[in-house]
C-alpha cells in the first residue's frame, strides 16, 4: 500500500534554529506539494513541484523558507531561521492527474 | 474570489442517515479535477473521491459520491449511511491543472449523532 512519508513526525525546536522537514513521494507521482496548516489560516499551500522542478514557491516566505527536491524520491523543506509564528502542521502530498495523497504530517513547534 | 466555497462550518447528522456536504468553485480553466478529504482529530487528510472536468458521470466510491453540477460550479460530497467515524473535518478542493495550482476550502466539521 504506497503511502507518503514524512519526517519527522513531531519537531520541537527553539527560535532561531534550522529546520528540515523530508517527505518521500509515492513512487510515480509527478507532482509534490507542501502544505501548512493552522487554526487561523487553514491550508496554506507553500511549494510544488512537478517532474522534480519547483513551479510555484510564492506561497513560501522567501528569507527563510527553501524547498527543494534533489531526487524523485525526496523532497525537503528547510526553514531558517525557524521562528514561532512558524509553528504548524507541514504536509507534502504527491500525485497526479486524479489522485492526490497526503502524508501523516509534521508537527512543528518553535518555542 | 474566493475559489473553493464551503458555506457548511459545521453539520450534524444521524448515524445512518445521508448527509451532503456542499462546495462550489471559481475556476476558468477548462481542465481541473474535484477532490474531498477528510480530516480525522488525529489530523491526517484522507483521500476520499476524485472528479476530473471531463468526466461526464458523477464519481463514487464505497459510501461516498460526488454530485457533480458543472454548470452550476458545484461538487457536493454525498455520504450514505453515516458511521459514528466519519465524524471529522471535510475539505474540498480543486486542481487547475492548467496552471498547477491546488486549492483549498476552509472545511466542514461534520459530527455524526448516536
Amino acid at each position: 500500500d504506497a503511502r507518503v512519508t514524512q519526517t519527522p513526525r513531531h519537531k520541537v525546536t527553539e527560535m532561531g534554529q534550522e529546520v528540515t522537514m523530508r517527505c518521500q513521494p509515492i513512487l510515480g507521482h509527478n507532482t509534490v506539494f507542501w502544505y501548512r496548516q493552522t487554526m487561523m489560516q487553514g491550508l496554506e499551500l507553500l511549494a510544488y513541484f512537478r517532474n522534480r522542478a519547483p513551479l510555484d514557491d510564492s506561497g513560501m516566505p522567501k528569507d527563510r523558507f527553501s524547498a527543494e527536491m534533489p531526487d524523485a524520491t525526496l523532497a525537503t523543506l528547510k526553514i531558517q531561521p525557524s521562528e514561532p509564528r512558524d509553528s504548524a502542521v507541514y504536509f507534502c502530498a504527491s500525485g497526479y492527474t486524479g489522485s492526490t495523497f497526503f502524508g501523516p504530517g509534521t508537527r512543528l513547534t518553535v518555542l | 474570489a474566493q475559489k473553493i466555497t464551503q458555506t457548511q462550518p459545521g453539520m450534524f447528522v444521524q448515524e445512518k442517515e445521508a448527509v451532503t456536504l456542499d462546495c462550489t468553485y471559481d475556476t476558468s480553466d477548462q481542465s481541473y479535477g474535484l477532490f474531498w478529504y477528510k480530516q480525522p482529530s488525529s489530523g491526517e487528510m484522507i483521500f476520499l473521491i476524485y472528479q476530473g472536468s471531463y468526466d461526464e458521470q458523477n464519481a463514487t466510491e464505497g459510501r461516498y459520491s460526488l454530485n457533480f453540477q458543472k454548470a452550476r460550479k458545484s461538487a457536493n460530497l454525498v455520504i450514505s449511511a453515516s458511521q459514528l467515524g466519519d465524524s471529522a473535518m471535510y475539505f474540498c478542493a480543486m486542481r487547475e491543472y492548467t496552471g498547477n495550482q491546488f486549492y483549498f476550502g476552509t472545511g466542514t466539521s461534520l459530527t455524526v449523532i448516536p
